[in-house]
């Protein structure tokens, strides 16, 4: 399969853990975005990364959220001290480099993040 | 504050009639509009989009119509199928800034489609 990957599928933790997620984007595609989706609402954009720089970081990522992609392939996002309200499916998308911004943009399955 | 909405939670169809899925905007600085479809436990995938020097756009059974003058555009399926019963997702990209292809979404319209 080479969509994006997201791993893991489902994560279960107690308030107050820590927790990361990893995205690995489709090969060659240089633009990586994450978003939040909680239940009834639509996915909510989190933050952007072209390459490995972090260009765009939404409100909603309090300090507590922080996104990685070292080398400009694979990406993590870690929450720090979990809370209830972090409970939400968690979605990759890459695209894939192009002079157009709106290049086909290709969502992973997600993580879905349930917090005790 | 919702940028984007789908007054709609939910549709249901007949089979091989036409679904109409409605979507509303706020933000002028909205260009490129698109319709996403999302089954249980995946991840969105694209099915259809417009830019706002269109008024409408057609992909065989599927045609996205844009009214730029009320902030409003729709998906139209026609005929509807029961593989068609899904979450569907209207999005809105602004060009400019550093933030490029970032997508705003609505809430979602639940189609289920009866045989």
């Amino acid at each position: 399969d080479t969509g994006v990957s997201q791993d893991p599928r489902h994560k279960i933790t107690k308030r107050g853990q820590n927790v990361t997620f990893r995205c690995d984007p489709i090969s060659e595609h240089n633009r990586l975005y994450w978003y939040r989706q909680t239940l009834g609402q639509g996915p909510e954009f989190l933050t952007y990364f072209q390459n490995e720089a972090q260009l765009e970081k939404s409100r909603l990522l309090s300090d507590r959220f922080s996104a990685e992609r070292p080398k400009g392939s694979f990406s993590t996002l870690e929450i720090q001290r979990t809370e209830q309200g972090d409970s939400a499916m968690y979605l990759c998308v890459s695209t894939p480099r192009g002079r157009g911004r709106n290049q086909p943009q290709h969502f992973g399955d997600g993580t879905r993040l349930s917090i005790l | 504050d919702q940028q984007v909405k789908q007054n709609s939670p939910s549709l249901s169809v007949q089979e091989g009639r036409i679904s109409i899925l409605n979507c509303d905007y706020t933000n002028s600085m909205f260009d490129y509009f698109l319709w996403y479809k999302k089954y249980p436990a995946e991840g969105p995938t694209f099915l259809i989009s417009i830019s706002s020097i269109k008024d409408k756009n057609e992909d065989g059974r599927f045609t996205v119509f844009l009214n730029k003058s009320a902030k409003h555009l729709s998906l139209h399926i026609v005929p509807s199928q029961p593989g068609d019963s899904a979450v569907y997702f209207c999005a809105a990209s602004a060009g400019g800034g550093t933030s490029y292809g970032k997508l705003t979404f609505g809430q979602g319209t639940i189609l289920t489609v009866h045989p």
